[in-house]
């Protein structure tokens, strides 16, 4: 099966400006999960959802960062506007309950 | 909610030796535990996870046990290869919500 594909692969923006990264999760998986992994931490969750409805954003910086999964399928994460301390792998992953299936990540970089 | 701490952070070994990572969970109705693989420039990827109902499993060279009691649960791999070489991820979930502990840095030197 395909696995979880995420885009881009890296991305470098300035302080303040806002970026968007896309993934799309292996077909038939109904949860869908973006996770922020600072260098040198493990993965923290920033959302859930499950189908279309987010489960869990309750880490979410809600001011500055947004999500969608407007059909059940794709999957979007927005921030605006960005900090330094965004800077930070975001990892998308699937799954039906569990194991997860993670995508490669996209590496952003806030200067 | 769940935490979930992890030790040790990094760990050096010697190819051939056996590597011992050991994580701690706090909420006890977590009930599914993987262990994930995490090679440069990729997404952590599943390599073994165990739940609730067991107490081991053992997949080749790599096993994990899992302490219910105590809120503990390791990973095992034997005779390492330089390929072990990675970040290796814990975590603990309750349903699709899923916490990991903050890593450990695998070197296996030939």
């Amino acid at each position: 099966e395909a696995g979880v594909a995420q885009s881009p692969r890296y991305k470098i923006i300035e302080k303040r400006q806002s970026v968007a990264f896309w993934c799309n999760p292996i077909s038939g998986h109904a949860t869908l999960y973006w996770y922020q992994q600072i260098l040198g931490q493990g993965p923290k969750l920033l959302i859930q959802f499950q189908n279309n409805g987010v489960v869990d954003d309750s880490q979410l910086p809600k001011d500055r960062f947004s999500a969608e999964r407007l059909k059940g399928v794709d999957s979007t994460l927005k921030i605006q506007p960005a900090k330094l301390e965004d800077s930070a792998v975001y990892l998308c992953a699937s799954g039906n309950n569990s194991p997860l299936h993670f995508g490669n990540g996209t590496r952003l970089t806030v200067t | 909610g769940e935490n979930v701490e992890q030790h040790p952070s990094t760990l050096s070994v010697q190819e051939g030796d056996s590597a011992v990572i050991k994580c701690t969970y706090s909420d006890s109705a977590s009930n599914y535990f993987p262990w994930y693989k995490q090679e440069l420039g990729k997404g952590p990827q599943l390599i073994i996870d165990i739940r609730s109902n067991v107490g081991e499993k053992k997949d080749q060279r790599i096993a994990v046990t899992l302490n219910k009691t105590a809120k503990h649960f390791s990973l095992h791999i034997t005779e390492t290869q330089p390929e072990d070489s990675a970040v290796y991820f814990c975590a603990a979930s309750i349903g699709n919500d899923m916490r990991f502990g903050a890593g450990t840095r695998l070197t296996v030197k030939p």
